[in-house]
């Protein structure tokens, strides 16, 4: 298994309020992936990240943002949480030489 | 148009059985690549198969095998001899459109929740 690890697991908030989840990994792999799972929708892209403090947007982007100061490291905020942000949020990691991405175990987060 | 059609919401196996899970793709590239991921009701995201579009042998994981049919565009993932751990969502995937900076979109269905019966 790809060590991939995502904190909190789970999180209730407040509308309003700025909310940070965190994905670390131990690969070392240059590309990391910010999705988030709604039902009908199965995964979107938020943002993702092709190497420290180089990262671009998704196709579900706008409320969002991320930062990568480590490879290791690549942190999803929103800014003012909404209702329409509660979701389950999976980090992904891939390697340049395969074309397959490993998923975290994912972040449940409800927006009250 | 829908880039990824799972068309079986959900499906029903006998343990043991062999079950075939639908996936068609639209994409006019010529490089592709296709996925099956299993979402247990843990949550996860496990990886089970990759499948590229220039590759000529179906591929196999396992239980796992990927019928790949280009000229119609289908990408089905076979399961042979089902166990109970099988019951899961099962989601197809789709790589494909130019890579920008080492990134090139990834299209997911909407799953097929199958469901294995003792």
């Amino acid at each position: 298994d790809a060590g991939i690890t995502q904190s909190p697991r789970h999180k209730v908030t407040e509308t309003g309020t700025p909310v940070t989840l965190r994905c670390h990994q131990t690969e070392n792999h240059r590309y990391m992936y910010w999705y988030r799972q709604d039902p009908g929708h199965g995964l979107r892209l938020i943002h993702y990240s092709y190497g420290v403090k180089d990262t671009d947007k998704g196709e579900v982007s706008d409320g969002y943002s991320v930062s990568r100061s480590k490879t290791e490291d690549f942190l999803l905020t929103l800014e003012s949480a909404t209702s329409s942000q509660t979701s389950v949020y999976f980090c992904a990691i891939k390697s340049p030489a395969r074309e397959t991405q490993y998923f975290g175990p994912g972040t449940r987060l409800l927006v009250l | 148009a829908q880039k990824i059609t799972q068309t079986q919401p959900g499906m029903f196996v006998q343990e043991k059985e062999a079950v075939t899970l639908d996936c068609t793709y639209d994409t006019s590239d010529q490089s592709y690549g296709l996925f099956w991921y299993k979402q247990p009701s843990s949550g996860e995201m496990i990886f089970l198969i990759y499948q590229g579009s220039y590759d000529e042998q179906n591929a196999t994981e396992g239980r796992y095998s990927l019928n790949f049919q280009k000229a119609r565009k289908s990408a089905n993932l076979v399961i042979s001899a089902s166990q109970l751990g099988d019951s899961a969502m099962y989601f197809c995937a789709m790589r494909e459109g130019p890579r920008r900076r080492g990134y090139q979109k990834v299209t997911f269905g909407t799953g097929t929740k199958l469901q294995v019966i003792p």
